[in-house]
Parts: C-alpha cells; structure tokens; sequence
C-alpha cells in the first residue's frame, strides 16, 4: 500500500511567519505534487517535482516555494505566511508516466494564518 | 480560468438509486480523465479513469462517460450507498503534462439512508 503522510494534520501559524509542510512517501515515486484545497475553487496545483531537486510551477505558487533534496520528501514552504493561504495542503505523489498510475494523496494540512 | 468545471456543489440522493455527477471540460487537448473520492480529514483517493480513446469504463458499482463532442463527462454511482458520501473530484490530464492533473471544483454527494 502507498503511503503519503503529512508532517501535521493542524497548524496555526501568525502573518509573516515562516512555515515549513512536510509530506514523505514511501514508495519510491519519482512525482511528488503539492495542492491546496478551498471550498468553491477544488485543488489548485502549487508545484510540482518530477524528480530530485527538480521543481516546477503549478497554477498558483506566488508566496510559496519548494524543496526537494531527497526522493522520498517533498516540503511546501511558506516564505511569510498571510491570511489568505489559510487553507488545506494536499501532497500527493505518482509513478510516471503521465496519470495512468494516478495520484496518491496525503490526509492534508490544514494551516490557519492568523 | 476554470478548465474543468463542476457545475454542482452539492447532490443528494436516496439510497439505491443513481447518483450522476457532471464534469465539463474545456481544453480539447486534454486526453484523460480521472473521478476522485474524498471524505472529510482524508485526502482524495483514485476511483476510477477513462481515456479519451474510449466513451464509457466500469468498475462495479461506477462507470464513467465521455462524450469527446461536448466536453462532458459523467460518473454515474449505481446502486448508491450511503457510504459513497464524499465529494467528489474529477480531473484532466493531457499526453504532454506528464502526470499533472487539472482538478473541479468538486461535487458534495450526499446518499440518504
């Protein structure tokens, strides 16, 4: 069974602070994928990695950045937290190539910016 | 811009009969299509697919629909349970993305006992 986990289920952060979410999987997948979750707007791709080191952007990464230095771990870093990325995090990771393995997703993040 | 929509937030049904969520598409390059179940505090699972080569897929109690012409999907839930109460995602991919997915909005399926 693949499993993706995320570092923590809840997080309460103040503006400006920097925050780091963590997601690990363990089944030697080379993408790793970070969304958010809002109600009305479904999951919005962040960035994505399709291998070490390697970043790319999604749809939204204005105010977040990257990192992956190991196979297994993908981090989501909030560089100054504000309100409006009070959301759901999603990571998810997937074989290539293209979608016929299908994503598998952690249980999510949810962060609230005070 | 929205490429993938789902024009429903929410659906209720009664227990035994068919649930059909809608999804509509835009980007004609787009060339597989995926249906993913979500409960609260869980992430999204993987329930079923369909390439655009094809117009209908099956698997048990779900069969997903394509009609390539108007840019529609369906998933049709037969009979519907109860425990299929989640939100519902479909998602699109095209060859040249590799294996990044364009999410809806997601649709509230709620089947009553």
């Amino acid at each position: 069974d693949v499993k993706v986990t995320q570092s923590s289920r809840y997080l309460v952060k103040r503006t400006g602070e920097k925050v780091f979410l963590e997601c690990v999987q363990d089944m030697d997948h080379e993408n790793m994928f970070w969304y958010r979750q809002d109600p009305g707007l479904g999951l919005r791709l962040i960035y994505f990695s399709y291998d070490v080191k390697m970043k790319e952007k999604g749809d939204i990464p204005e105010g977040y950045s990257v990192s992956r230095e190991k196979k297994e771990r993908f981090s989501l870093i909030l560089e100054s937290a504000s309100t409006n990325q009070t959301s759901m995090y999603l990571c998810a990771s997937s074989l290539p190539p293209g979608p016929f393995g299908s994503q598998y997703f952690g249980p999510g993040t949810r962060l609230l910016v005070l | 811009d929205q490429q993938v929509k789902q024009n429903s937030p929410s659906l209720s049904v009664q227990e035994g009969r068919i649930s059909i969520l809608n999804c509509d598409y835009t980007n004609s390059m787009f060339d597989y299509f995926l249906w993913y179940k979500k409960y609260p505090a869980e992430g999204p699972t993987f329930l079923i697919s369909i390439s655009s080569i094809k117009d209908k897929n099956e698997d048990g109690r779900f069969t997903v629909f394509l009609n390539k012409s108007a840019k529609h999907l369906s998933l049709h839930i037969v009979p519907s349970q109860p425990g299929d109460s989640a939100v519902y995602f479909c998602a699109a991919s095209k060859e040249t993305s590799g294996s990044r997915l364009t999410f809806g909005e997601g649709t509230q399926l709620t089947v009553n006992p």
